[in-house]
């Protein structure tokens, strides 16, 4: 799978849009951008996944270049509980049950959100 | 609605002893489960994935093992506690083909004093 690149840290005003960058610029054509985030004490939660098209859920907006080497992730009206670990994963789509479809968790972004 | 559950949420043991984690998932059937562990201020570490009733895979060598004795249920064993045992560990599953995401559990916080 592919590796990927995000800042280890950033502030967001809430209310405020917080813009989350990762960098996958040895993505696969069969690869899939996967967001998940870690509240404190909490196991992880996902958030969005995407392919090659823009996506939005209730959660979250997914921004793929067209080149697919990155990617943003947008919390459109950042609250005090948005404040987590975001993680930016990069896998290889469905490959069958037997497979394990397993996630590997980098680092991430550590997002602060402040009133 | 699916809901996963493990058990217990603290624990503190002493080196040597014992060990016995439990997650159990409800409201679907044939789920892949994992078992992820944290270290203080770690990322999240892979040990063990089930694709299904006693299938086992492991991802990394260690005193640890898993079981999977149902279909949703998922054990994490150890024999004797290490120190370095000591972190957050976390059970999670995935349905697939109809969802390829996985879905976490609240954690087990495990002290090896």
């Amino acid at each position: 799978d592919a590796k990927t690149t995000q800042p280890t840290s950033m502030d967001c005003a809430e209310g405020r849009a917080a813009n989350l960058p990762c960098n996958h610029s040895t993505i696969s054509g069969n690869e899939y951008v996967y967001w998940y985030r870690q509240i404190h004490s909490q196991g992880p939660q996902y958030i969005i996944h995407g392919l090659k098209n823009n996506e939005t859920n209730e959660m979250a907006s997914l921004i793929i270049t067209e080149d697919r080497k990155s990617s943003t992730l947008i919390l459109p009206h950042a609250t005090l509980r948005d404040t987590a670990v975001y993680y930016c994963i990069v896998r290889v789509a469905y490959l069958g049950k037997a497979a394990g479809n397993k996630l590997t968790f980098g680092g991430g972004t550590r997002v602060l959100v402040k009133p | 609605s699916q809901t996963i559950h493990q058990w217990p949420a603290t624990l503190v043991q002493p080196v040597g002893s014992p060990l016995s984690l439990e997650c159990t998932v409800e409201g679907t059937s044939n789920p892949n489960l994992y078992w992820y562990r944290q270290a203080a201020g770690r990322g999240l570490q892979l040990l063990f994935y089930s694709v299904g009733i006693g299938q086992i895979s492991s991802e990394v060598p260690q005193n640890l093992s898993a079981s999977r004795p149902q279909d949703r249920q998922f054990i994490l064993s150890s024999k004797k506690l290490l120190l370095s045992d000591s972190g957050f560990y976390l059970c999670a599953w995935g349905q697939l083909p109809s969802t390829d995401t996985q879905y976490f559990g609240p954690g087990t916080r495990l002290t090896v004093l």
